[in-house]
């Protein structure tokens, strides 16, 4: 079946480091990738996201690169602040034949400190 | 502007009561999701709906039920039955037949007392 594998948290990071989530995925075929944001006590947003190899999808400063030979679509950020303290969310939803239910990641907790 | 709203924020039941969660959307969506989130479980899957009046079990069915009996509407009831119901839940929506981005409302907040 499906899965989504990401890193353990929390994340812990001075404002303006360097940010990598890892996620690494299982799937039969290319499916679609995402990344969803939950800050406290809200529903998730979504992030970025890329529907074929090789996509890099971007937005607020985050990226994430759609890579098939690693089946990995890590997340970062040049300089994170401490709005971005959320929780993270990767997911994928398979190709075509099945029902389109996405399959999410555990999530990781970013915590950012000033 | 449109959007998912849930109802209410925070929700209070007694053992043994049933009780039911609003979802409504405006967005045109053909399918909506039901998803159960507990501290460090991620999201599970409770039920689906791809079209009006059809909706499939997801991973953690049982204990609930649902409706859709018009397009914007997905309600979802936690029942006697849930051993643990206290979660937050959250509905999203998407456009069904594709890889397409979910939209979330802001969740319910459910506490068993």
């Amino acid at each position: 079946g499906n899965s989504v594998t990401q890193m353990e948290g929390p994340v812990t990071l001075s404002e303006e480091a360097f940010l990598t989530i890892n996620c690494t995925y299982t799937a039969t075929g290319y499916p679609s990738l995402f990344w969803y944001v939950q800050y406290p006590g809200e529903g998730l947003q979504l992030l970025l996201k890329a529907t074929k190899a090789d996509d890099k999808g971007s937005n607020k400063g985050f990226e994430a690169t759609y890579r098939k030979e690693t089946t990995s679509f890590h997340l970062e950020k040049g300089s994170v602040q401490v709005s971005d303290s959320a929780v993270y969310f990767c997911a994928l939803i398979p190709p075509s034949g099945g029902s389109y239910i996405p399959t999410f990641g555990r999530g990781t907790s970013l915590i950012v400190h000033p | 502007d449109g959007g998912i709203t849930q109802s209410p924020k925070y929700l209070f039941r007694k053992e043994g009561q049933n009780v039911t969660l609003s979802c409504e959307q405006n967005l045109n969506h053909d399918a909506m999701y039901w998803y159960r989130q507990d501290p460090g479980q991620g999201l599970r899957l409770i039920y689906y709906s791809q079209i009006v009046n059809d909706f499939q079990k997801g991973d953690i069915a049982e204990g609930y039920s649902v409706s859709r009996e018009k397009k914007e509407s997905f309600p979802l009831t936690v029942t006697s039955a849930q051993k643990n119901p206290t979660a937050f839940y959250l509905c999203a929506s998407s456009i069904a037949g594709g890889q397409d981005t979910q939209y979330f409302g802001p969740g319910t907040r459910l506490t068993v007392l």
